[in-house]
């Protein structure tokens, strides 16, 4: 069964720093999401994507974050200069529609 | 704004049922979902249901929905060891009308402890 996956498991960087977050959604999905679970926390919708654009976005995703389908494959979340509190689990989801599927996710420490 | 809301813990022995609870406030919501979280684990869908229907039944997976309420739950029939895990409820935001660019607005999950 197809499924997501996101690359790498783990990242640990330092504060300040820029790192990319990577996906591959199912392969015939089109919207594509990112989510961010803070240890302990909720699961928190960052972004969507449609289109080749980006649909909806929440309060979270600022400007220090953004978002790109470099090619037909790959969907990606940058973040340009990482903070303490951008600890978290990083997960990626796509649909066709109303039912989302979830990656493994990205655990990303920053120190 | 929208939140969702569940209890922390539910503990069952193996063999009975569980019933995890799930209350959300975004009358808006389209769709809403229950998933799956196991240890070191991404979030596997379980079950989802449309806002016009009652109930849905999946196998050893029933899902209640009381819109006038804003109540949700998810029925586990003859519970098993693997079951054990945190499931979370969640709802589709309806800003786009339900459609796929919609987030979810996601509760901070039951942990689901068996007692053998």
């Amino acid at each position: 069964e197809p499924e997501v996956t996101q690359t790498p498991s783990h990242q640990v960087t330092q504060m300040g720093q820029e790192v990319i977050l990577r996906c591959v959604p199912i392969s015939n999905h089109l919207y594509f999401y990112w989510y961010r679970q803070i240890l302990g926390q909720k699961v928190e919708f960052l972004v969507s994507f449609y289109n080749n654009e980006i649909s909806e976005k929440s309060e979270i995703f600022d400007d220090q974050f953004s978002v790109e389908r470099p090619d037909g494959s790959n969907f990606t979340l940058k973040i340009r200069s990482t903070k303490l509190e951008d600890s978290a689990m990083y997960f990626c989801a796509s649909s066709k529609g109303e039912t989302q599927y979830f990656g493994p996710g990205t655990r990303l420490l920053v120190l | 704004g929208e939140d969702v809301e569940q209890s922390l813990f539910l503990s069952v022995r193996e063999g009975d049922s569980s019933v995890i609870n799930c209350t959300y406030t975004d009358s808006s919501s389209t769709y809403l979902y229950w998933y799956k979280q196991e240890p070191g684990a991404g979030l596997q869908l379980l079950t989802y249901i449309f806002s016009n229907m009652d109930m849905k039944q999946d196998q050893r997976l029933t899902v209640l929905l009381n819109k006038k309420d804003k109540h949700l739950s998810l029925r586990i029939a003859d519970t098993q060891t693997g079951d054990s895990a945190i499931y979370f409820c969640a709802e589709n935001m309806g800003r786009n009308s339900g459609g796929g660019a919609d987030g979810l607005t996601f509760g901070k999950g039951t942990h689901l402890i068996i007692q053998p």
